[in-house]
């Protein structure tokens, strides 16, 4: 089935110590997601690609990073995790921006997260 | 800035109750909304999207509606079951971004 798929599930890491997340995606999809959701919140939007395109969101914080080497994969680097981190990471993509179609109907697909630790 | 608002933030029904969950949004410019089902410590999954020129979608036992002009949502679900206990998640889409609610966190008890 083609699917949003993201490894680890859970991962724990130390203070400082550097952390990567992987997303894959069998969807072909143009778009790829960073969310980064803390308990009981609304998921944020960290960035976001259109290709090779990369969009940060303005308040991201810059121990933030993120590749896409090819369509199918997106990576998030945390470069020194702190404690407030600590959170779910949820890569979603769809196939397109809604406005391109200029109907709205490009849904996002969530993949099932990557519940980060930070020790 | 757009906000996505949801009420209630908890909700605890019986077995087969009807229920609404309601969502509001202060930016009426979105492309679509969608409706999603979040279960303790998991991914979200896409329950209905509604595009932006669309009034209602339905599915199953869920039914959702778009009062775009007023910026309201809301999500119907009928003769729930406690299979349907999880967090709903509303959230718009304008340009690239979703922007979403808190959440209801629902239980339906059996």
């Amino acid at each position: 089935d083609a699917m949003v798929i993201q490894n680890p599930r859970y991962q724990v890491t130390q203070f400082g110590k550097p952390v990567t997340l992987s997303c894959s995606q069998t969807l072909n999809h143009n778009v790829m997601y960073w969310y980064q959701q803390k308990s009981s919140q609304a998921p944020k939007l960290l960035f976001h690609y259109y290709d090779k395109d990369f969009n940060n969101e303005a308040d991201t914080p810059d121990n933030f990073q993120s590749r896409r080497p090819n369509t199918s994969f997106c990576f998030l680097d945390i470069r020194s995790p702190g404690l407030g981190d600590a959170a779910m990471y949820l890569c979603a993509t769809s196939r397109d921006y809604p406005g391109l179609a200029g109907d709205g109907r490009y849904e996002q697909f969530f993949g099932p997260g990557t519940r980060l630790t930070v020790l | 800035k757009q906000e996505v608002t949801q009420i209630p933030a908890a909700l605890s029904v019986p077995e087969g109750e009807n229920l609404v969950l309601n969502c509001s949004f202060t930016d009426s410019a979105i492309y679509n909304l969608q409706w999603f089902r979040q279960d303790p410590g998991k991914g979200l999954t896409s329950l209905l999207l509604i595009q932006s020129s669309q009034r209602e979608q339905t599915s199953g036992r869920l039914n959702a509606s778009l009062d775009k002009s007023s910026g309201r949502s809301t999500l119907y679900i009928a003769a729930s079951q406690p299979g349907d206990s999880a967090t709903y998640l509303c959230a718009v889409q304008g340009g690239s971004r979703l922007t979403f609610g808190e959440g209801t966190q629902l239980t339906v008890n059996p």
